[in-house]
């Protein structure tokens, strides 16, 4: 597509339960990201995707993150047991083989954890 | 690990003026990077610097890479309501092994008509 799109766009759910984030980085680009960010606040990394590589997991603040890549395209960013401190902005960002460090974000998902 | 710096935090100008924001790092960065990000909206690259001294302009906006690698500045001049929005300055270290950026506080900017 002619950017990165993700879904939903907004979630609002209940402590405790269990969320997935989707997103669909720019066709081409083998490389994908995950960023948190809270009110306020700057971009914090999660985890980084690069074609079949192992991910760099080194972001993710607890063993209740955790995403998946499949086919080397879209991506998943799972939250188990979700907790009120989890509320924020979820961010995703690709970039072109090489040129790791002009990424393009999506508009991210707004989670909201009641 | 690596933390920036980012200042003002907000800024409130009259259209028409120049703005100034900057960044300063506890170590050095290979790669600076200035974002725009508009509210519901993802950050969008509006300047990267990849050599220490290194000044590059879009447009009304400026920026450098510090001689040190450890700052950067970015400049708006002759201010437009469209400006507004939340600037982000971003590093990378490539000897870190990692391909993450490490992103600043944001600098909320306000433009008065």
């Amino acid at each position: 597509g002619a950017g990165v799109s993700q879904s939903p766009s907004n979630k609002v759910t209940e402590k405790g339960k269990d969320v997935e984030l989707r997103c669909d980085p720019i066709s081409g680009h083998t490389a994908l990201y995950w960023y948190r960010q809270s009110l306020g606040q700057g971009l914090e990394f999660l985890i980084y995707f690069q074609g079949n590589s192992a991910p760099d997991k080194s972001g993710l603040p607890s063993d209740r993150f955790s995403a998946e890549r499949t086919g080397g395209s879209v991506s998943t960013l799972t939250i188990q047991r979700t907790q009120q401190e989890d509320s924020a902005v979820y961010l995703c960002a690709s970039s072109s083989p090489g040129n790791y460090n002009e990424q393009f974000f999506g508009p991210g998902t707004r989670l909201t954890v009641l | 690990g690596q933390q920036l710096n980012q200042s003002p935090q907000s800024m409130f100008i009259q259209e028409g003026e120049d703005v100034s924001m900057n960044c300063t790092s506890s170590s050095i960065f290979n790669t600076w990077l200035w974002y725009k990000q508009d509210p519901g909206e993802g950050p969008v690259l509006l300047i990267a610097l990849y050599k220490a001294g290194e000044l590059t302009s879009n447009g009304r906006l400026t920026a450098q890479f510090g001689i040190t690698r450890k700052d950067s500045f970015l400049n708006i001049s002759a201010s437009i309501p469209s400006d507004v929005g939340i600037y982000f300055c971003a590093g990378h270290y490539s000897g870190a092994g990692s391909y993450q950026l490490t992103f600043g506080k944001g600098t909320k900017l306000s433009v008065i008509p």
